[in-house]
């Protein structure tokens, strides 16, 4: 079956500009995750998505940073007044939401890399 | 809060040799899991491989194996015969075993770019 997809696979913008970064998980899958990955650093965790609950929002760097997840399914990542240290690769993951003690893994995207100028 | 410690940025390998990729974590947590995840220049990440920390026994996969040392906090990965496709950064990543919520989330460490010499 299809894996996550995200879109665009590449993203230059003007420092000040908002762009919107999109993930679609694997269909079926509840839980969905947003990391960053600056230039030599790992996966940064952003924010986490449960079906229709309230995100979990305690990752996202500053209040430029915003993300909503439609029907449970497609999840937008939006970013204000981008400034050049947003500049990175913003990756998208999902995972079927087991009971508490079961183990499911998390299905990456390819990522968004996002260069602001 | 957990942390995970990658403290070799690269590291080279003749093809068909063996290496090891080092990785130690904090945590104060008796349950978790550690994985390592392989990121080729595509960007896709990949799970090479899993280990349960109640599981005592090594984890392996193929050409893939861990040696965990749970009271050392160390986690790492051996390669065997390594092959050009193995190329790639690898991230040695954490996850709470209780993981309700956003403690479902994988805490990386800053990864590894390994290159195989032909």
């Amino acid at each position: 079956g299809a894996g996550v997809s995200q879109s665009p696979s590449n993203k230059v913008t003007e420092k000040g500009k908002d762009v919107e970064l999109r993930c679609d998980p694997i269909s079926g899958h509840t839980a969905l995750y947003w990391y960053r990955q600056s230039l030599g650093q790992g996966l940064e965790f952003l924010i986490y998505f449960q079906g229709n609950s309230a995100p979990d929002k305690s990752g996202l760097p500053s209040d430029r940073f915003s993300a909503e997840r439609t029907g449970g399914s497609v999840s937008t990542l939006t970013i204000q007044r981008t400034q050049q240290e947003d500049s990175a690769v913003y990756l998208c993951a999902s995972r079927f939401q087991g009971g508490a003690g079961a183990y499911n893994e998390q299905f990456f995207g390819p990522g968004t890399r996002l260069t602001v100028l | 809060a957990q942390t995970v410690t990658q403290s070799q940025p690269e590291m080279s390998v003749q093809e068909a040799e063996t290496v090891t990729l080092s990785c130690t974590y904090d945590t104060s947590e008796s349950d978790y899991y550690l994985f390592w995840y392989k990121q080729p220049p595509s960007r896709q990440m990949i799970l090479v491989i899993r280990q349960e920390a109640y599981k005592q026994q090594n984890a392996t996969e193929n050409r893939f194996s861990v040696n965990f040392q749970k009271a050392a906090k160390s986690f790492s990965l051996k390669i065997s015969d390594s092959q050009l496709g193995d190329a790639a950064m690898y991230f040695c990543a954490y996850r709470s075993a209780n993981g309700l919520g956003a403690n479902s989330k994988l805490t990386f460490g800053k990864g590894i770019t390994l290159s195989v010499r032909p």
